[in-house]
């Protein structure tokens, strides 16, 4: 029972262009999800966080954005440069409770 | 501000071993997650502690057990190990309070023979 789940495994985007990154998620008890990036043999880096009650959040580059009707939530990286490339993962959680479900991961891909 | 430590980077053992593995969180943080990555099963939740209690657990069997030190430093400890148990472990620590961002350590790479 996958409750987090990235349908795109992979992902290739021109450098300087947009990337979108997609997330769905079953459990309508999360409220507050969160994206990391990975490079491989390393542990995940976080990016960008969003809490239930807002539908976007912001930080540089980088935007989250959540439809809780849908149960959906996207990464924006604009513009995309080629040092993002790696592995990004969604992850969510329960109010009060500590743990993490991640995503299968999406490896984007940035090309020059 | 130090980040998430684990060690070792890398363990070799062999099946029916135990092994331990360390984690010292963020400075400050008291709550330390601990979780397996494996290639046909992504990142998976093992526990949680918070001031050395363990406030989650995910579904691993009891071989699978840890500790929190009143440092918040943790450890995992895993019993007559599985060649499925090779995976990388990664401890997270966050400063415990609701819906806080969880920062991830290196991991150590455990491979069974």
């Amino acid at each position: 029972d996958q409750q987090v789940k990235q349908n795109s495994p992979s992902l290739s985007v021109q450098e300087g262009r947009i990337s979108i990154l997609n997330c769905d998620y079953t459990n309508s008890m999360f409220d507050y999800f969160l994206w990391y990036k990975k490079y491989p043999a390393e542990g995940p880096t976080f990016l960008i966080s969003i809490s239930s009650i807002k539908d976007k959040n912001e930080d540089g580059r980088f935007t989250v954005f959540l439809n809780k009707s849908a149960k959906h939530l996207s990464l924006h990286i604009v513009p995309s440069q080629p040092g993002d490339s790696a592995v990004y993962f969604c992850a969510a959680s329960e109010k009060g409770r500590g743990k993490l479900i991640f995503g299968q991961g999406t490896e984007l891909s940035v090309k020059p | 501000k130090a980040g998430v430590t684990q060690t070792p980077r890398y363990l070799i053992k062999t099946r029916g071993q135990q092994v331990t593995l360390s984690c010292s969180p963020i400075s400050g943080h008291r709550s330390v997650s601990w979780y397996q990555q494996t290639p046909g099963q992504g990142l998976q939740f093992l526990f949680e502690y918070f001031s050395e209690t363990q406030r989650n657990k995910g579904n691993f069997p009891g071989r699978f057990s840890g500790r929190q030190f009143s440092n918040s430093r943790s450890e995992m400890n895993v019993s007559t190990l599985e060649l499925g148990d090779s995976a990388l472990y990664l401890c997270a620590s966050s400063e415990g309070s609701l819906n806080t961002e969880a920062f991830f350590g290196q991991g150590t790479r455990l491979t069974v023979v």
